[in-house]
């Protein structure tokens, strides 16, 4: 079964400063997704990595895929109070045509002026 | 407007009873899954199916039941037998192809009185 590790868990940050969440998972894969949820929320999608050194940006929100160290970053830069939100990623299996997603345990962001 | 329609928001269920959470799509997608989230928790895969009439287990489909007489729903029975239910249930649906992408509905409440 594929395992998928998100670190930290918690992440408390002033605005203004940069910090990057870590995804690390257990098997190849060639499917990679950032999910945002706020409190009592469904998911809203924020990237699609499909690709080894795929990298993109919305805002302030940066993400990237390195498919052989089995690792994608979401980096933050110049935080601000509306990034506050549990982020999530998620991993599907590689080959496969069915959409199903494997799940870190999301990293709780709070950002604070 | 294409979705996926989750029903009801909150649900509340007495120890002993079975409840249904509905879950309706207007993608023409294949694919539909339920999830499990519990606080501080990934999303953990219940049941999925790819096509009308069939169905499998996910990670922790004890204690739930489906069905798919129709594309567009996959209704989600939450059984006695399910000792804890109180969690966040979110349906997904994808097409069927790789590389494909999971939308998300926006959510179920249950919780056990």
């Amino acid at each position: 079964e594929l395992k998928v590790e998100q670190n930290p868990l918690f992440l408390s940050m002033q605005e203004g400063k940069n910090y990057t969440i870590y995804c690390n998972y257990s098997t190849t894969s060639d499917r990679l997704y950032w999910y945002r949820q706020d409190p009592g929320k469904s998911l809203e999608s924020l990237f699609v990595l499909l690709s080894n050194g795929a990298v993109k940006q919305e805002g302030r929100l940066m993400a990237s895929l390195d498919t052989k160290a089995r690792l994608s970053t979401l980096h933050i830069t110049a935080a601000v109070h509306d990034l506050s939100a549990t982020y999530f990623c998620a991993v599907g299996d590689r080959g496969s045509t069915l959409g199903r997603l494997y799940f870190g345990r999301g990293t709780q962001l709070t950002v604070w002026p | 407007d294409g979705g996926i329609t989750q029903s009801p928001k909150y649900l509340f269920r007495k120890e002993g009873q079975n409840v249904t959470l509905s879950c309706e799509q207007n993608l023409n997608h294949d694919a539909m899954y339920w999830y499990r989230q519990d606080p501080g928790q990934g999303l953990r895969l219940i049941y999925y199916s790819q096509i009308v009439n069939d169905f499998q287990k996910g990670d922790i489909a004890e204690g739930y039941s489906v069905s798919r007489e129709k594309k567009e729903s996959f209704p989600l029975t939450v059984t006695s037998a399910q000792k804890n239910p109180t969690a966040f249930y979110l349906c997904a649906s994808s097409i069927q192809g790789f590389n494909t992408e999971a939308f998300f509905g926006q959510g179920t409440r249950l919780t056990v009185v």
